[in-house]
C-alpha cells in the first residue's frame, strides 16, 4: 500500500490570492493525480503528474490556473491561483498503486474555502 | 463521462447485507469493474475490481453478471462505519495511466 499525506488539511483564502497544496507519497511512484470534489459532488481529475514531464490536464482544466509540480517520484504539488469563491472545493491527490496491484490510493484531501 | 449508472442513495440496517447495483451496459471487453467508497471527509478508498468472475476480499464481495453489463457490490454484514457513497467506475487494469471517472456513485446509510 501506499501512505499519502497532504499539507495544508484546510484552509480559507481570500479572492484573488494562491494556494499551494502538496503531496507526499511514502514510496516512488510513477504516476500522480489531482481531484477535486466541489461540495456535494463526485471527484473529477484535474491532470495527471508524471515526474520528469509536463502534467496532463483535463478538458476544462488549464495549467495557468492550476500549475502542477512534481519534483521527484514521492511529491507533487498543486496551485490554485487567482482564486475565486468557485474554487472552494476539496483537493485530493492519489497515486496508483506503485507494487503493481492495479488500485489507487488517495490522500485525506484539501479543503479549501474562498472568500 | 461516468460509464456506470448508480442508484443515487440507498438504506441498510446494521447487521444485514448491503447490496449496491451498478449498470455498466457499455463496458468493453478489457475494462475491469471497480468499487471505491468515500466515508465523509476522506479521500476514496478501494474496495474490490473484477474482470468476469464473482470475487471476495474482506471487505465485501463482487458479483458481475454474465454479461458484464451490470454488477453488485455485496458488504455482508453491514456496520454504522459503512456508511459512505460507493462509486462504481470500469476502466482497464493498467498500472499508472488509467485515469478513474467518478459517477455520482451510491450514498449508503446504515441504520441502528
Amino acid at each position: 500500500s501506499a501512505v499519502i499525506s497532504q499539507k495544508p488539511s484546510r484552509d480559507i483564502c481570500q479572492r484573488g490570492t494562491s494556494l499551494t497544496i502538496q503531496c507526499q507519497v511514502d514510496s516512488q511512484v510513477t504516476m500522480m493525480f489531482w481531484y477535486r470534489q466541489q461540495p456535494g459532488q463526485s471527484l473529477t481529475l484535474i491532470a495527471t503528474a508524471n515526474q520528469g514531464s509536463e502534467a496532463t490536464y483535463e478538458s476544462g482544466f488549464v495549467i495557468d490556473k492550476f500549475p502542477i509540480s512534481r519534483p521527484n517520484l514521492t511529491f507533487s504539488t498543486l496551485t490554485v491561483s487567482n482564486m475565486s469563491p468557485e474554487d472552494s472545493s476539496i483537493y485530493l491527490c492519489s497515486v496508483e498503486d506503485p507494487f503493481g496491484v492495479p488500485q489507487q490510493y488517495f490522500g485525506p484531501g484539501t479543503r479549501l474555502t474562498v472568500t | 463521462d461516468a460509464k456506470t449508472t448508480q442508484p443515487p442513495s440507498m438504506d441498510c440496517a446494521e447487521g444485514r447485507a448491503a447490496n449496491l447495483p451498478c449498470n455498466h451496459s457499455t463496458i468493453s471487453g478489457n475494462e475491469y469493474v471497480y468499487w471505491y467508497r468515500q466515508i465523509h471527509s476522506q479521500g476514496p478508498q478501494y474496495i474490490i475490481h473484477g474482470l468476469k468472475n464473482n470475487e471476495t476480499n474482506e471487505m465485501a464481495s463482487l458479483i458481475i453478471t454474465e454479461d458484464r453489463k451490470s454488477s453488485t457490490l455485496i458488504l455482508p454484514h453491514a456496520t454504522l462505519r459503512d456508511t459512505a457513497v460507493y462509486y462504481c467506475i470500469v476502466r482497464v487494469a493498467q498500472g499508472g495511466s488509467e485515469k478513474l471517472v467518478f459517477g455520482k456513485g451510491t450514498k449508503l446509510t446504515v441504520n441502528p
